[in-house]
């Protein structure tokens, strides 16, 4: 099992409509969630992060936490065309030493439609 | 600030060459990883240090690879000898410490290609 599992897609949604990012891991002790977007050709970006149970919502986004099921989600709404890109989650073990870092999910392509 | 800086863009080169590709992490951040990306294999994590000292480098591939960190504002990603298997975009991040909290910031990357 990966430590960080994302469907890889690609995903489609229509302009406007809420597109849904999930992604699940395997470590329970882990403290820390992060979204990151990447458009083809650049680098990851920071766009929402997590640390406690529950929503977490930021403009269009919303970021959602089940430490119990282990799993974090990312939903966008009124998407846009400029939304379409790869979303990576990424997870912080937070653990000493070694496991003091991200681990990342291999992505979910996203792709919004005019 | 400038974010994190890393060069060159892009790198080719043959196979057998020696590679270096350098970060310059942001001012006071004391955490520096580096990154492999590929298609097959996603991000990956080579190594990181925290105030200029390696603390996992489980990640880097084999002998080949080695980085460093003289001071707080400089770090190398060496490859030597390069394979075309090494092609990959490189990238280095940095984040203030090790807390579960901080964020990592990334740089635009290299594009290593190895012919």
């Amino acid at each position: 099992q990966k430590e960080v599992e994302q469907n890889s897609g690609p995903l489609s949604v229509p302009e406007g409509a809420i597109a849904s990012l999930n992604c699940t891991y395997s470590d329970r002790g882990s403290q820390s969630f992060f979204w990151y977007r990447q458009y083809s050709g650049k680098s990851p970006e920071l766009i929402m992060f997590i640390y406690s149970n529950g929503d977490k919502e930021d403009g269009r986004f919303t970021a959602q936490l089940n430490k119990a099921s282990q799993y974090v989600s990312l939903l966008i709404r009124d998407s846009q065309p400029s939304d379409s890109a790869t979303y990576l989650c990424a997870v912080n073990r937070g653990a000493s030493g070694s496991a003091r870092q991200l681990t990342f999910g291999s992505g979910t392509q996203l792709t919004v439609l005019p | 600030d400038a974010g994190v800086i890393q060069s060159p863009r892009h790198e080719v080169t043959e196979m057998g060459q020696e590679v270096t590709l350098r970060c310059k992490p942001i001012s006071g951040h004391n955490s520096l990883f580096w990154y492999r990306q590929t298609m097959m294999r996603g991000l990956e994590l080579l190594i990181y240090f925290n105030n200029n000292v390696p603390i996992d480098d489980s990640g880097m591939p084999e002998d080949r690879f080695s980085a460093k960190m003289p001071n707080a504002s400089f770090s190398t990603l060496k490859i030597q000898p390069s394979e075309p298997r090494d092609s990959a975009v490189y990238f280095c991040a940095s984040t203030p410490g090790l807390g579960t909290k901080n964020i990592q910031y990334f740089g635009a990357g290299t594009r290593l290609s190895v012919l």
